[in-house]
């Protein structure tokens, strides 16, 4: 079965700091992973993948992810971290033993992010 | 422009009362699914479609069905609402066909409140 651990449940950080937010993962195949960002009574907003290729994503708003096979984790980066970067964000796993390819996502816990001005 | 809709934002519904949150989508995906929040928690998976064949996950209550009578639209009822089952409802939806590798676009989310 694939799961997916963020260890933290929330990070501080002072904006124009770099921002950091850790997943760890754990699939019997290949890994494809996500990371989503949810705003305050708002659905989820995909941010990037990594499905195969160059270890570091790039993704919307300034985010990016390194893919670490060894260490089998995908954190997420912003090298500068705004305020309006504050949020709850989802690393999430694809099940891909999913009857029909269909492509159920398996999420972690989420780690709440809050950048101090 | 919205590409998952779901309606209504916000649900107020009493105790024991069914009640049927909607989702549309203009991406002409081929499965749609149904996730549970609570709490700013991790989404938890209701159920999905790919195509007309459901999918439920083995722990979804029989209190929570499901229809989708086209590609476009899809419906979470829920039989006899509890007060454990406030949460945030969210619709996903992603193509299929071995497209593994596709991410899932969401809707805003229905807030259900239970009182």
């Amino acid at each position: 079965a694939q799961s997916v651990a963020q260890p933290e449940d929330q990070v501080n950080v002072a904006e124009g700091n770099p921002l950091t937010v850790k997943c760890t993962y754990s699939v019997s195949g290949n890994p494809y992973l996500f990371w989503y960002v949810q705003y305050p009574n708002r659905g989820l907003q995909f941010l990037l993948k990594y499905i195969t290729g160059d270890n570091l994503v790039k993704g919307s708003y300034g985010f990016e992810a390194e893919f670490n096979k060894s260490q089998t984790s995908f954190h997420l980066k912003k090298p500068s971290a705004l305020v309006s970067d504050s949020a709850l964000y989802f690393c999430a796993v694809r099940d891909i033993k999913t009857k029909a390819a269909g492509n159920k996502l398996t999420f972690g816990g989420g780690t709440r992010v809050l950048v101090k001005p | 422009d919205a590409m998952v809709i779901q309606n209504p934002r916000y649900q107020v519904t009493q105790f024991g009362k069914p009640v049927t949150l909607s989702c549309s989508q203009t991406l002409n995906h081929n499965v749609m699914y149904w996730y549970q929040q609570k709490s700013s928690q991790a989404p938890k998976l209701l159920f999905h479609y790919y195509d007309k064949d459901f999918n439920n996950e083995a722990d979804t209550p029989d209190n929570f069905q499901s229809r989708r009578p086209n590609t476009s639209f899809c419906f979470l009822d829920i039989r006899s609402p509890g007060l454990g089952d406030a949460a945030m409802y969210l619709c996903a939806t992603s193509r299929g066909g071995g497209t593994v590798n596709t991410e899932a676009f969401f809707g805003q989310g229905t807030r259900l409140t239970v009182v």
